[in-house]
């Protein structure tokens, strides 16, 4: 099984920071990942997916980089609305897994 | 307006068995790969499974945590999806969701969720 490790796991920022989540696979996965954002008692919402291609919708202060074992998930200026928790997903190979996540509260 | 609706969660006691649904609208159903996606209390997001869209003979995969014991179908008449879970144990209490998958470049992404639906197994 691949696994997807997330750093940092708690991430205590302000308003106007830029917030960078890192997250490594434990073996290549070409582009074949995704990040989601997940607000408490909600389902998560795609962000980005092949790595770093923006979804419909979502604001352009997020972005996404890598390939093969490293990924980056970055907000330019954290805003209050992007307080939540913050997951990767390898979608290579059976069985599709996801990173531990990393919750990004308000200093 | 794409839609999912999950129902069929509760309390079952271990060993029981409960079917979830989740009812889609706002698109063709068979056209989409679908998922199942779970998040125990607290805890981070599973894959459960796939089922694959009619192009792809509505194959299915499973992670080896529900293998043999969950079971992921489809009906597209009532275009819903179901999961039906066997043998429940503790340790799948969990709130579910369904997923349809997005297509591009050879990956599916899961681009849109249901609201999800709780199930506890418990005693």
């Amino acid at each position: 099984d691949i696994q997807l490790t997330q750093s940092p796991s708690f991430l205590s920022a302000s308003v106007g920071d830029r917030v960078t989540i890192t997250c490594r696979a434990s073996q290549g996965i070409s582009s074949y990942l995704a990040w989601y954002q997940q607000k408490p008692g909600k389902a998560p919402k795609l962000l980005i997916y092949a790595a770093s291609t923006l979804q419909s919708g979502v604001p352009s202060r997020f972005s996404g980089s890598g390939s093969g074992t490293e990924f980056t998930l970055t907000i330019s200026s954290l805003q209050p609305e992007d307080f939540a928790a913050y997951y990767c997903q390898q979608l290579k190979s059976y069985p599709l897994t996801f990173g531990g996540g990393t919750k990004v509260e308000i200093k | 307006e794409v839609q999912l609706v999950e129902s069929g969660g509760g309390l079952v006691q271990p060993g029981g068995s409960l079917r979830l649904s989740c009812a889609v609208s706002g698109f063709t159903f068979s056209d989409h790969y679908m998922d199942w996606v779970r998040q125990a209390p607290g805890k981070g997001l599973e894959w459960v499974g796939r089922t694959r869209n009619k192009a792809n003979s509505y194959t299915t995969e499973y992670a080896a945590s529900v293998k043999g014991r969950f079971t992921i179908s489809r009906d597209e008449s009532k275009s819903s999806l179901y999961l039906q879970m066997n043998s429940l144990k503790t340790e799948d209490t969990a709130v579910y969701y369904c997923a349809r998958d997005l297509r591009i470049d050879g990956g599916y992404y899961f681009d849109y969720w249901g609201q999800g639906t709780l199930v506890t197994v418990s005693s």
